[in-house]
């Protein structure tokens, strides 16, 4: 079956633009997450999101980062007012129950 | 929060030789500990887990090995080959209760296998 899929696949944007990312959980996972990976470096958690409940956002860096998810299907993460250091891999997860998360390709975002 | 270390950074081996990659984790109530291997440009894949009630876990080439007491995990591969080359994260969540399954990762393993 398909797995998860996030788009752009690259997305290069000047500093202050606004970019909205893309995230197509495998169908029938309720829970979804998103992570950053900055070049050379592990993952870091910014939000996940089960079922219904409201979401947990304590790992997004600051106010300019915020997502949603409709249901439980497609998400969307969205940084506004760029700076450089965003440039990173967002990478987006999802799994049926607790253990199990399976990611997509991401997305590499370049901020100039 | 949970606190993940993880060694060697880089690790070159030959092939047919085995690799062992370590962790060690700082939360005790982290009970859920999986691998990922991440080839370049590529997500994270994930290739074999351990849960916190099991000692070991093997799965063809590659096993994990958990120490609760001392909060170090292990994954071992036998008889490497050049695909095996790629970027090996473990991490570690509580998976339950209220921690919903979040993960904390390790910085990584840059495995290099020489034909």
């Amino acid at each position: 079956g398909a797995g998860v899929s996030q788009s752009p696949s690259n997305k290069v944007t000047e500093k202050g633009k606004d970019v909205e990312l893309r995230c197509d959980p495998i169908s029938g996972h309720t829970a979804l997450y998103w992570y950053r990976q900055r070049l050379g470096q592990g993952l870091e958690f910014l939000i996940y999101f089960q079922g219904n409940s409201a979401p947990d956002k304590s790992g997004l860096p600051s106010d300019r980062f915020s997502a949603e998810r409709t249901g439980e299907s497609v998400s969307t993460l969205t940084i506004q007012r760029t700076q450089q250091e965003d440039s990173a891999v967002y990478l987006c997860a999802s799994s049926l129950t607790l253990r199990g998360q399976y990611f997509g390709p991401g997305t590499r975002l370049t901020v100039t | 929060g949970e606190n993940v270390e993880q060694h060697p950074s880089t690790l070159s081996v030959q092939e047919g030789d085995s690799a062992v990659i370590k962790c060690t984790y700082s939360d005790s109530a982290s009970n859920y500990f999986p691998w990922y291997k991440q080839e370049l440009g590529k997500g994270p894949q994930l290739i074999i887990d351990i849960r916190s009630n099991v000692g070991e876990k093997k799965d063809q080439r590659i096993a994990v090995t958990l120490n609760k007491t001392a909060k170090h995990f292990s994954l071992h591969i036998t008889e490497t080959q050049p695909e095996d080359s790629a970027v090996y994260f473990c991490a570690a969540s509580n998976a339950g209760g209220t921690s919903y399954g979040k993960l904390t990762f390790g910085q990584g393993t840059i495995l290099t296998v020489h034909p």
